[in-house]
């Protein structure tokens, strides 16, 4: 149980284009889904929270409207990176926890590299 | 959330107990210690948690001191598979986790 994709693994796009990043859980309700950045040789560091049918909170630095974050159901958030630039080039990871749970199970990541 | 502290890097034999030490002195008492890891290009996986008592499940044993100021996770027969970043983190609320630098653990043939 616990489980969580994303979609897609991985994806090369060019300079000023968006992107989409989707982030499920398949086998149970994600009451809230959080948005995290790895960079290489670097610990995850959390971009934002949501929570379904509210509007994402953005950790201190993340602009909210680079990075857009829908959380419409309680199995998919979404992560758009609009208008993409090399230096958003990372690994994106979700995670996702249910309704009176603090365990937060993550995703296998999303690795976006911007040309 | 408090701060933790780990061991940059350690080495294990492969089917010795690894045991990686983790210090939290200025944890909360309703502060939870949980542990994940992260092999390398991959989400981080889950592994225990736990608030006062020792916890074990199919993956791992959680042992936490009385004053709760330090664990430790204990991998019982350590294989390849386990070479990982292992990280100690603790909360108390529901909010997004912390990530310190982890513990770099390499199994050894």
């Amino acid at each position: 149980g616990a489980v969580v994709s994303q979609h897609p693994s991985w994806v090369i796009c060019k300079s000023g284009t968006s992107v989409k990043i989707e982030c499920r859980s398949l086998d149970f309700q994600a009451t809230t889904m959080f948005w995290y950045r790895q960079f290489p040789k670097q610990s995850l560091m959390l971009m934002a929270t949501s929570n379904e049918g509210s509007k994402a909170t953005y950790e201190q630095g993340v602009e909210k409207d680079k990075f857009l974050i829908n959380h419409a159901s309680l199995t998919l958030s979404t992560l758009t990176v609009t208008s993409a630039h090399p230096e958003d080039s990372s690994f994106y990871i979700c995670s996702a926890r249910s309704w009176g749970e603090e365990t937060q199970y993550f995703g296998p990541g999303t690795r976006l590299l911007v040309l | 959330d408090a701060k933790t502290t780990q061991p940059p890097s350690m080495d294990c034999a492969e089917g010795r107990a690894a045991n990686l030490p983790c210090n939290h002195s200025t944890i909360s008492g309703n502060e939870y210690v949980y542990w994940y890891r992260q092999i390398h290009s991959q989400g981080p996986q889950y592994i225990i948690h736990g608030l006062k008592n020792n916890e074990t499940n199919e993956m791992a044993s959680l042992i936490i001191t009385e004053d709760r100021k330090s664990s430790t996770l204990i991998l019982p027969h350590a294989t390849l598979r386990d070479t990982a970043v292992y990280y100690c983190i603790v909360r108390g609320g529901a909010d997004g986790l912390t990530f310190g630098k982890g513990t770099h653990l390499i199994i050894q043939p």
